[in-house]
């Protein structure tokens, strides 16, 4: 069965530091996909990035960036130069594709990210 | 364009009443999915549609949770006889073409409080 750990429940920073968000999945399947989603106060999940399986090269998007390591299992998110607009609570998520038809996400618990002034 | 969208956005209901939860996915998406987020938790899976046809229902809790996308588009999901471990926001999600590598798009949930 797929399982995604976040074990980071909450992080505080001050505003400008960098941050790093770990994520840690399980899987059996060859193909899979990871998501981060980040969910602000406002409820909704909002998406942030898609990584495949075979792709393990990094992502950089503005003062985002995402690691992906298959020899340990990790995707993890990074925030430099935090801003207050950050807080929020972020998940990671894992979706299986051997069939090649749409799959569920296993979403971990989130990490609530607090920055503050 | 309109993303997706979710009706009540709150709901309160006493114990043992039903409730009926509206999503709109984003015109023209072939799948739809269903979550449960309880507090503090991330999203759990309860069913999947591609058009109308209900794919996967392996998420469901019980047979007190029944949900239906009878034309394709708009998807209701029922609640019988509610109980308090049902207080829970309820996301809905839609994606395109039903295929394993798209992404996902969450409408704002709904919120409901089971007294």
């Amino acid at each position: 069965a797929q399982k995604v750990t976040q074990a980071q429940t909450e992080i505080s920073v001050v505003e400008k530091e960098d941050v790093t968000l770990d994520c840690v999945y399980e899987t059996r399947d060859t193909t899979y996909y990871l998501f981060w989603y980040k969910q602000p106060p406002s409820g909704e999940l909002v998406f942030l990035i898609r990584r495949n399986s075979f792709d393990e090269q990094n992502e950089i998007s503005g003062r985002y960036s995402w690691n992906f390591q298959k020899s340990t299992s990790s995707f993890n998110f990074t925030i430099t130069a935090s801003q207050v607009v950050d807080s929020a609570v972020y998940f990671c998520a894992l979706s299986e594709a051997n069939t090649g038809t749409a799959s569920k996400l296993t979403f971990g618990t989130g990490t609530r990210l607090q920055v503050t002034l | 364009g309109a993303g997706v969208s979710q009706s009540p956005r709150y709901k309160v209901a006493k114990r043992g009443q039903d409730v009926a939860l509206r999503c709109d996915p984003i015109s023209g998406h072939v799948s739809l999915f269903w979550y449960q987020q309880a507090l503090g938790q991330g999203p759990e899976f309860l069913t999947y549609f591609q058009n109308e046809a209900q794919l996967d229902k392996s998420g469901l809790p019980s047979d007190r949770f029944f949900a239906e996308r009878p034309e394709g588009s708009v998807s209701t999901l029922k609640i019988q006889r509610t109980q308090q471990e049902d207080s829970a926001v309820y996301l809905c999600a839609s994606s395109l073409r039903g295929l394993a590598w798209e992404t996902q798009y969450f409408g704002p949930g709904t919120r409901l409080l089971v007294l």
